[in-house]
């Protein structure tokens, strides 16, 4: 199994511009997460998906969207990239709630 | 506001010397507890859950004090490869919070 996968590794974008980041799992969680973590602080979640068809807010969801239209895969959209959105994104899943959940490796995100 | 509060560190200290990390947390409602191990611009990976009863896994013991709302652990014989951020978790079962992280305890083990 290659758990919780991430593309792309590194990215620098431009004010305004729009990009996907994609996450795929091959377990078959239910449950996947999409955190950002800023430098000297905790992972915040952005948004998060019980199984395919079905997401909700976390913490942090202003300037991202997401979808899950099928168990494996929870891309994270930024319409219009702004300089705060700078940070490392993980992805992560879990059988349930209660479970431990696996993160994938990460993608850099510079917006300049 | 759910939080979990962790001292930042860095705790500096040689090899095989015994470290302790505290984490508080502020929810009563809390249901699971975990340590996560995340090494330097990787991702957080579960080092050990945290159980009421206390638990140990070789070098690592983690203890739980509901009353007090606070979580412990021990590292025994501290190797250069612990070094590394440590990461309290709290899970509050509750939709749309998930896990809530703690800003995490940077440790250094040094020769």
């Amino acid at each position: 199994n290659a758990g919780v996968t991430q593309t792309p590794k590194f990215r620098i974008l431009k004010i305004g511009q729009s990009m996907t980041l994609q996450c795929a799992q091959d377990m078959n969680h239910n449950y996947m997460y999409w955190y950002r973590q800023d430098p000297g602080m905790g992972l915040k979640l952005i948004y998060y998906s019980v199984g395919a068809g079905i997401t909700d807010k976390g913490e942090v969801p202003n300037g991202y969207n997401v979808s899950r239209s099928t168990t494996e895969d929870f891309p994270l959209r930024l319409e219009l990239a702004a300089p705060s959105q700078t940070s490392v994104y993980f992805c992560a899943s879990s059988y349930s709630l209660k479970e431990t959940q696996y993160f994938g490796p990460g993608t850099r995100l510079l917006v300049l | 506001r759910k939080e979990v509060e962790q001292d930042p560190g860095p705790f500096n200290v040689p090899e095989g010397a015994t470290v302790a990390f505290n984490c508080t947390y502020s929810n009563s409602a809390s249901q699971s507890f975990f340590w996560y191990r995340q090494d330097c611009r990787k991702e957080p990976k579960l080092l050990m859950s945290v159980y009421s009863s206390g638990n140990e896994d070789g070098r690592f013991t983690a203890q739980l004090n509901r009353a007090s709302q606070y979580i412990s652990l021990l590292i025994r014989d501290s190797k250069l490869s612990d070094s590394a951020t440590y990461l309290c978790v709290v899970n509050y079962y509750q939709a749309g919070t998930a896990l809530i992280f703690g800003k995490g305890t940077t440790l250094s083990v040094s020769s």
